[in-house]
């Protein structure tokens, strides 16, 4: 059974940093490429970052670009975003997804329970 | 970036309507388009893959159509459990752009 656990979220002032993880499971991690999405709260989903199952190619939204860093760690099936210079529009459920296709890039099959981060002083 | 509007925003439909949501991107992006459902606190579910695949274990009723630049999904019978958000997205080309989303509501 694929599974998929977020940690690492929780309240950071304005300008902070925070390094969120993803623990996945039930499938051959190295494979898959992954995503992490956000939702504001009462907003719609926002795409974050995506990076390659070898880890190679990295992507990220304009809004988030030079300020978040995603990464993995295929030994230990954690896939990391490590976020620096917050802002409160920020503040977010963070999720992470895994693609649905080995390759650069697809649909998220399966989805975590999220972990949300709060910019505020 | 490719930009996805997805109408209407909201919904409310009575138990047994047909309920049609449309997703336009803004450049043709073939048949890379994905629907996503999401209730209160709950994590997104992928619905449809590639424009019309409905995913294993998701009910008939739910269907997708379109390619190019329109799309639409499709609930033919609305039940009570289909009361969530839905979100189209293309994975044509980075950035994987979402829809605003839409919330449907039962009557």
């Amino acid at each position: 059974e694929v599974q998929l656990l977020e940690s690492g979220g929780g309240l950071v002032q304005p300008g902070g940093s925070v390094r969120l993880s993803c623990a996945a499971s039930g499938f051959t991690f190295s494979t898959y490429p992954m995503s992490w999405v956000r939702q504001a709260p009462g907003k719609g989903l926002e795409w974050v970052s995506h990076i390659t199952g070898s880890g190679s190619n990295t992507y990220y939204a304009d809004s988030v670009k030079g300020r978040f860093t995603i990464s993995r760690d295929n030994s230990k099936n954690t896939l990391y975003l490590q976020m620096i210079s917050l802002r409160a529009d920020d503040t977010a459920v963070y999720y992470c997804a895994k693609a649905a296709k080995a390759g650069f890039w697809s649909e998220a099959d399966y989805w975590g329970l999220g972990t949300l981060v709060i910019v505020s002083s | 970036d490719i930009q996805m509007t997805q109408s209407p925003s909201s919904l409310s439909a009575s138990v047994g309507d047909r309920v049609t949501i449309t997703c336009r991107a803004s450049q043709s992006i073939s048949r890379y388009l994905n629907w996503y459902q999401q209730k209160p606190g709950k994590a997104p579910k992928l619905l449809i893959n590639g424009a019309s695949s409905l995913q294993s274990g998701v009910p008939s009723r739910f269907s997708g159509s379109g390619s190019g630049t329109d799309f639409t999904l499709t609930i033919s019978s609305l039940q009570p459990e289909d009361s969530a958000s839905y979100y189209c997205q293309q994975s044509h080309s980075m950035p994987l752009t979402f829809g605003g989303g839409t919330k449907v509501e039962i009557k």
